[in-house]
């Protein structure tokens, strides 16, 4: 099975911008991967903020943005709020029809 | 409004079987495909699997972690997804959520946009 892999742990300034990565070990994430971008925080659910690389849910914050950047998949974070503060997930599609996680990025907002 | 509700998770011991339930409401649950996701304690989210609508004929895929020891499947009559868990082990203590991974609300494609609220395995002697 693929392993994807993420940043452990960012930290960004309110009103900054940051960008956090997710990487496949089994080469360079296309959009034949549909990546996808979680947001979680503690004792919830979930939410998924984007999907197929670049696209949002009506939900999604305009401030967040997805996109493909050195052979990675990207998620941006323009103009940091305190309540961004949480625990990001990507997922990538493979062959055979199977989903893999990333282990999640610990975004604090400081 | 859209809802996903688990049910069916507790305590177990190793080696034993549980059968998970996930009741549908607010989409029309024979178009959608629907996955399964867990999270152990404090870990990250780990995909288990899927089920096609009927419509696109109703087939499973799973995980290699899970594959062979739990089975997927779906009853349209009550518009509700199950997760058969057989043959448990320690490291299969999770919350476990059920999830649209592909669905369309208002006409709007809203892959993995909706999640229950999970519900708790636990595996121990």
């Amino acid at each position: 099975q693929a392993v994807v892999t993420q940043e452990p742990s960012l930290t960004v300034s309110p009103g900054g911008t940051v960008t956090l990565t997710c990487g496949s070990s089994t080469g360079a994430v296309t959009s034949g991967h549909y990546p996808y971008w979680f947001q979680q925080k503690p004792g919830q659910a979930p939410r998924t903020l984007i999907y197929d690389t670049s696209n949002k849910h009506s939900w999604t914050p305009a401030r967040f943005s997805g996109s493909l950047l050195g052979g990675k998949a990207a998620l941006t974070l323009s103009g940091a709020q305190p309540e961004d503060e949480a625990e990001y997930y990507c997922l990538l599609f493979y062959t055979g029809g199977l989903w893999v996680f990333g282990g999640g990025t610990k975004l604090t907002v400081l | 409004e859209v809802q996903l509700v688990e049910s069916g998770g507790g305590l177990v011991k190793p080696g034993g079987s549980l059968r998970l339930s996930c009741a549908v409401s607010g989409i029309t649950f024979s178009n959608a495909w629907m996955s399964w996701v867990r999270q152990a304690p404090g870990k990250g989210l780990e995909w288990v699997g899927r089920c096609r609508s009927k419509t696109d004929g109703g087939t499973t895929d799973c995980a290699a972690p899970v594959n062979g020891r739990f089975t997927i499947s779906r009853d349209e009559s009550k518009s509700t997804l199950y997760l058969q868990v057989n043959s448990l082990k320690t490291e299969d203590t999770a919350v476990y959520y059920c999830t649209t991974e592909r669905t369309y609300i208002n006409g709007l494609y809203a892959p993995f946009g909706y999640w229950g609220q999970g519900i708790l395995v636990t595996v121990s002697s």
